[in-house]
């Protein structure tokens, strides 16, 4: 079984709409990631959490949120979606603490807004 | 604000050539991550660099860091098809009191596309 999940791999929704994209992990892991991935941008950090109480945005967290329901879920909401928001969603997890902090990531969420 | 190039942004090379892909940044950082991304899937970890000098290798793929001059490179030996698909490079933001953030802001990927 993967060690980061997230559902669902594909969305399609309309101007408006709020929707919610989920990410799991089995990993034991206390930090989590939300990034966006767009062609010929890279990735780019919408929100992080560091542990259950702490949640930080990132460099590009306008029109969304997050929760961080206990230390293995972290879900990204998109309020009311709009067409600039479909994008490649990809949820990852640290173990920080002073270690590497390798971020290992999820399938990933394909997102259409029409 | 930390800025992360990553150059060429596209290579095209034949098989059993050697190429280096570059990553600059812009602010202090000594610690640096590479992923290998293949069309429509998710983001597999290469090689962490924690320190200035720092060398990893695996297989044909060789990575460094000098933090002084702010650039990492990804050496690719005898490339074979295989290694075909997007490398990127991410750089952890350090804090102004002096530490890492695990906040990764990431180069935009080169695509690399190896010919028979």
């Amino acid at each position: 079984d993967a060690d980061v999940t997230q559902t669902p791999r594909n969305r399609i929704t309309k101007t408006g709409k709020r929707i919610m994209l989920e990410c799991s992990q089995t990993k034991g892991h206390d930090r989590m990631y939300w990034y966006r991935q767009d062609p010929g941008l890279g990735l780019r950090l919408i929100y992080y959490s560091f542990d259950v109480k702490d949640i930080n945005k990132g460099e590009i967290s306008d029109g969304y949120s997050v929760s961080r329901q206990a230390q293995a879920k972290f879900s990204l909401s998109l309020e009311s979606a709009i067409p600039n928001q479909t994008a490649l969603y990809f949820c990852a997890t640290s173990d920080g603490g002073g270690g590497m902090n390798e971020q290992f990531f999820g399938p990933g969420t394909r997102l259409t807004v029409l | 604000e930390l800025k992360v190039e990553q150059n060429p942004l596209f290579l095209s090379m034949q098989e059993g050539k050697n190429y280096t892909i570059y990553c600059n940044y812009s602010t202090t950082s000594d610690r640096l991550y590479w992923y290998r991304q293949d069309p429509g899937k998710s983001l597999e970890s290469l090689f962490v660099l924690l320190s200035n000098g720092a060398v990893k290798q695996e297989g044909r793929l060789m990575a460094s860091l000098d933090t002084k001059a702010r650039l990492s490179t990804l050496h690719i030996t005898a490339a074979v098809h295989d290694l075909s698909a997007t490398y990127f490079c991410a750089v952890d933001l350090w804090a102004s009191y002096g530490g890492a953030t695990n906040k990764l802001i990431f180069g935009t990927g080169t695509l690399l596309a190896v010919q028979p």
